[in-house]
């Protein structure tokens, strides 16, 4: 099956920085990768995802690269603000002979100071 | 995207017992998942759930202790049987409403066993 790395587990910064979160993956056949931000107590909800024919997305202060090369993608956001304090969960889907499913890293938690 | 609706929120249970945990969606889907997150952990896949069809269950987690009903394309129930402290976890499900949207999640239930 597939495994998904992310790095790092805990990320702080100041407010106003650029926050940068990584991920790996290990099946080619994966071809959609979402991130999900997950606050305390509440479900994780998608921000933004990436297909495999695409190397880059951006939403506002949020992007996603992918390099399917290197079977890594990246989370960045920029301008970063104490509201964006949460854990953020990567996720690679990959369909399987019958059914598909997504495959989640281990999440980093994101700590924003003001 | 769908919206899900997931109850209960949270239980205490005993050991030994049962509880049944609902999602509603609204609209129909093909397939529905249900996780399991321990306190600050990922999200693990318990089974899939696809209408008219047996769930289809990860490793480590089996039908006599996690059994999954998906009476029509927008409800599935999940009962954990038999509890345990062990069993002490967040419950999520997900879906996905067609190929053009990301996966999104029902609130979930913290469930305790005492």
């Amino acid at each position: 099956g597939e495994n998904v790395e992310q790095h790092p587990s805990t990320l702080s910064v100041q407010e106003g920085d650029s926050a940068v979160i990584k991920c790996t993956y290990s099946d080619s056949a994966s071809n959609y990768f979402p991130w999900y931000k997950q606050e305390l107590g509440k479900r994780p909800q998608l921000i933004i995802d990436i297909r495999s024919n695409v190397g880059e997305k951006k939403d506002q202060r949020i992007a996603v690269t992918l390099n399917k090369t290197a079977k890594h993608f990246s989370l960045h956001i920029t301008e970063t603000q104490p509201e964006d304090s949460a854990v953020y969960f990567c996720a690679a889907y990959r369909r399987g002979s019958t059914l598909g499913r997504l495959y989640f890293g281990r999440g980093t938690q994101l700590t924003v100071w003001p | 995207s769908a919206v899900i609706s997931q109850k209960p929120s949270r239980d205490i249970c005993q050991r030994g017992t049962s509880l049944t945990i609902q999602c509603q969606v609204d609209s129909q889907v093909t397939m529905m998942f249900w996780y399991r997150q321990q306190p600050g952990q990922s999200l693990t896949l318990i089974a899939t759930a696809n209408q008219g069809s047996e769930a289809t269950y990860e490793s480590g987690f089996v039908i006599d202790k996690f059994p999954i009903s998906r009476p029509n394309l927008t409800f599935s129930t999940l009962t954990v049987s038999n509890m345990s402290p062990e069993d002490s976890s967040i419950y999520l499900c997900s879906t996905r409403q067609g190929s053009d949207y990301g996966y999104t999640f029902g609130s979930g239930t913290r469930l305790t066993v005492v």
